[in-house]
């Protein structure tokens, strides 16, 4: 497609279960990100990709969560034992390479119930 | 810790009137910075962006102003449209447009007709 492409749009979960969430980023961009928005809040950085470096962890709240993205494209976002306060829109962003502004897919809405 | 700092929550401008939100900023490494619009239900996308090596960015309507002694950037809209409402966010990143962004908390502009 022509943009970032995120999945699912809406997730609804229990409390202590584990999600997933995909991002697949636009083709032949090398830089990939993860965001979340909680409500009311601005974007907060979690993780960050770049081409076949190890990727900058440094944003992620705590080791319930983690990230991983395969072949140099689709990443996946995993939430294990869910806590409320995970509720957030999470946001994925792609940029071509260092040098290029990012762009971001619709979000997933994760709420935690 | 905010990196990234706008101040004001809400603004709310006449159409056809010039919009000016603010964004501040603590982080002296920090060397290039861009805004990004936020409809609801969808993901930021690019707007404008600026590096340290010049004080003015202007794309149409949209002029982007730096002043790197006061770590203060602001954009301008003139003329304001309604469809201009939105949530701006400002990023700001160190190195490159691609690396990883530190977001402001956003600002609301409305545009009343």
């Amino acid at each position: 497609g022509a943009g970032v492409s995120q999945s699912p749009s809406n997730k609804v979960t229990e409390k202590g279960k584990d999600v997933e969430l995909r991002c697949d980023p636009i083709s032949g961009h090398t830089a990939l990100y993860w965001y979340r928005q909680s409500l009311g809040q601005g974007l907060e950085f979690l993780i960050y990709f770049q081409g076949n470096s190890a990727p900058d962890k440094s944003g992620l709240p705590s080791d319930r969560f983690s990230a991983e993205r395969t072949g140099g494209s689709v990443s996946t976002l995993t939430i294990q034992r869910t806590q409320q306060e995970d509720s957030a829109v999470y946001l994925c962003a792609s940029s071509r390479d260092r040098d290029t502004e990012a762009f971001f897919g619709q979000g997933t809405r994760l709420t935690v119930v | 810790d905010q990196q990234v700092k706008q101040n004001s929550p809400s603004l709310s401008v006449q159409e056809g009137r010039i919009s000016i939100l603010n964004c501040d900023y603590t982080n002296s490494m920090f060397d290039y910075f861009l805004w990004y619009k936020k409809y609801p239900a969808e993901g930021p996308t690019f707007l404008i962006s600026i590096s340290s090596i010049k004080d003015k960015n202007e794309d149409g309507r949209f002029t982007v102003f730096l002043n790197k002694s006061a770590k203060h950037l602001s954009l301008h809209i003139v003329p304001s449209q309604p469809g201009d409402s939105a949530v701006y966010f400002c990023a700001a990143s160190a190195g490159s447009a691609g690396n990883m962004l530190t977001f402001g908390g956003g600002t609301r502009l409305m545009v009343k007709p």
